[in-house]
């Protein structure tokens, strides 16, 4: 069984300042997701990254995928309240009608 | 916009019972997808459908069955329920991909006690 660790488990930090949250696995993946979950709702999906070292950025989140294609990390600068959420990575092992291992997760709070 | 409903936002029953999940989606997607989440363990795969009729396990499937009888709707049954089966359940759908990534789209989850 493929496995994806997120680190940190849980991050709390005041609103303006930067973060980066990991994700990481032993196994190559031929995409990586990245999604995220707020209260009471479903994971809605960020972005999803194909090749090695790609880097994506969505207005303030910046995404990598590990040239090895087997870890990934978010980048968040000046974080906001709207920020706050659970993030999920997810990785892919082909293309198609594969199925996607989830990592552990990251909670995270913007202070205001 | 993809539509994925879960029949219940809520749900309570007690250990032994035979417990049914209902998950409708409105895209012909070809992809469904159980999922449990629990704190810690991130969203773990119950069962999973390519098409109608037919279902695969995922990584965790004891005491867990399906069914898929329309394209449209992907059933999860807890064939009797126990105190450990309560979580979050969430339900995914996804179009077959051509060679490129498709992204799953959740509903909003059931959150099931058993007690």
């Amino acid at each position: 069984t493929q496995l994806l660790e997120q680190s940190p488990q849980f991050l709390s930090i005041q609103e303006g300042e930067n973060l980066t949250v990991y994700c990481n696995s032993s196994s190559v993946f031929s995409s990586l997701q990245w999604y995220r979950q707020e209260p009471g709702e479903g994971p809605v999906l960020l972005v999803t990254v194909v090749t090695g070292g790609e880097v994506k950025k969505l207005k303030r989140l910046t995404f990598q995928f590990g040239d090895a294609r087997k870890d990934s990390s978010l980048h968040i600068t000046a974080a906001q309240p709207g920020d706050t959420g659970l993030y999920l990575c997810a990785g892919a092992s082909g293309f198609g009608n594969e199925k996607l291992t989830f990592g552990t997760g990251t909670r995270l709070t913007i202070i205001p | 916009d993809v539509k994925v409903t879960q029949s219940s936002r809520y749900l309570v029953k007690r250990t032994g019972e035979k417990v049914f999940l209902e998950c409708v989606q409105d895209m012909d997607h070809e992809n469904m997808f159980w999922y449990r989440q629990d704190p810690g363990l991130g969203l773990r795969l119950i069962y999973f459908s390519y098409d109608v009729k037919m279902k695969e396990k995922g990584d965790i499937p004891e005491g867990y069955s399906v069914s898929r009888e329309k394209k449209e709707r992907f059933s999860l049954i807890l064939e009797s329920a126990s105190t450990n089966q309560t979580s979050m359940y969430l339900c995914a759908s996804s179009a077959r991909g051509q060679g490129e990534f498709q992204p799953q789209h959740f509903g909003d989850g059931t959150r099931l006690s058993i007690l």
